[in-house]
């Protein structure tokens, strides 16, 4: 079991599509990240959530980090081809120190 | 910019043999780290650093030794394959973790046969 579980796993919308993807954890976080990553690439930070409760906007993404600080969420409003990726959470754990866990990612296909 | 620079990103070995997967960056960050990502597993912690000469495990740490005798370089060693290690590896770096942006090599596909 991994510390952070995202769901869905695999996503496949059509364009213009509303998405919600989840990132939950039984451990509290002192913040939260969401990275996208390409085919063949790294992951590429999107954003950072540190207070429970903040909600961030990024165009068409909005972010939320629970009040809790156990979980979090990534809608995608309007979905574009070119949002189709790997997202993956991925935080700091408040109790460990020094180390940084990844959610099991969510695969987002967005057909034309 | 180089930023994180892995070597070598493609590599076949045989099942028993050691190799070192080599990481480097140039952004004088103190915090570096080595994950693995499996299909459906995102990606898994294997060892991290938070300064020269000093290493950590990770979540899954075990068959994998690092060392951090400089800033730049923090070299991943196989000690001998597995094919359960078949995977892609990936080196990061940041100035420090929570709010830091940490930044990723381009990868390294390892083949265990």
């Amino acid at each position: 079991t991994q510390l952070l579980e995202q769901s869905p796993q695999f996503l496949s919308i059509q364009e213009g599509e509303n998405l919600t993807v989840y990132c939950n954890s039984s451990s509290v976080f002192s913040s939260l990240q969401w990275y996208r990553q390409e085919p063949g690439e790294g992951p590429v930070l999107l954003v950072t959530v540190v207070t429970g409760g903040e909600v961030k906007k990024l165009k068409r993404l909005t972010f939320q980090f629970g009040d809790a600080r156990k979980d979090s969420s990534l809608h995608i409003t309007a979905a574009q081809p070119g949002d189709t990726g790997l997202y993956l959470c991925a935080g700091e754990p408040a109790n460990t120190g020094n180390q940084f866990y990844f959610g099991t990612g969510t695969s987002l296909t967005v057909i034309p | 910019n180089a930023g994180v620079t892995q070597t070598p990103k493609f590599q076949v070995l045989k099942t028993g043999q050691s190799m070192t997967l080599q990481c480097a960056q140039d952004m004088n960050h103190e915090y570096m780290s080595w994950y693995r990502q499996d299909p459906g597993m995102g990606l898994r912690l294997i060892h991290y650093s938070v300064g020269a000469g000093i290493t950590d495990q990770g979540e899954v740490p075990n068959g994998y030794n690092v060392s951090r005798s400089t800033t730049e370089d923090f070299p991943l060693r196989l000690l001998s394959a597995a094919p359960s290690q078949t995977s892609v590896y990936f080196c990061a770096s940041s100035y420090s973790l929570g709010r830091n942006t940490i930044y990723f090599g381009e990868g390294s596909w390892l083949t265990v046969v």
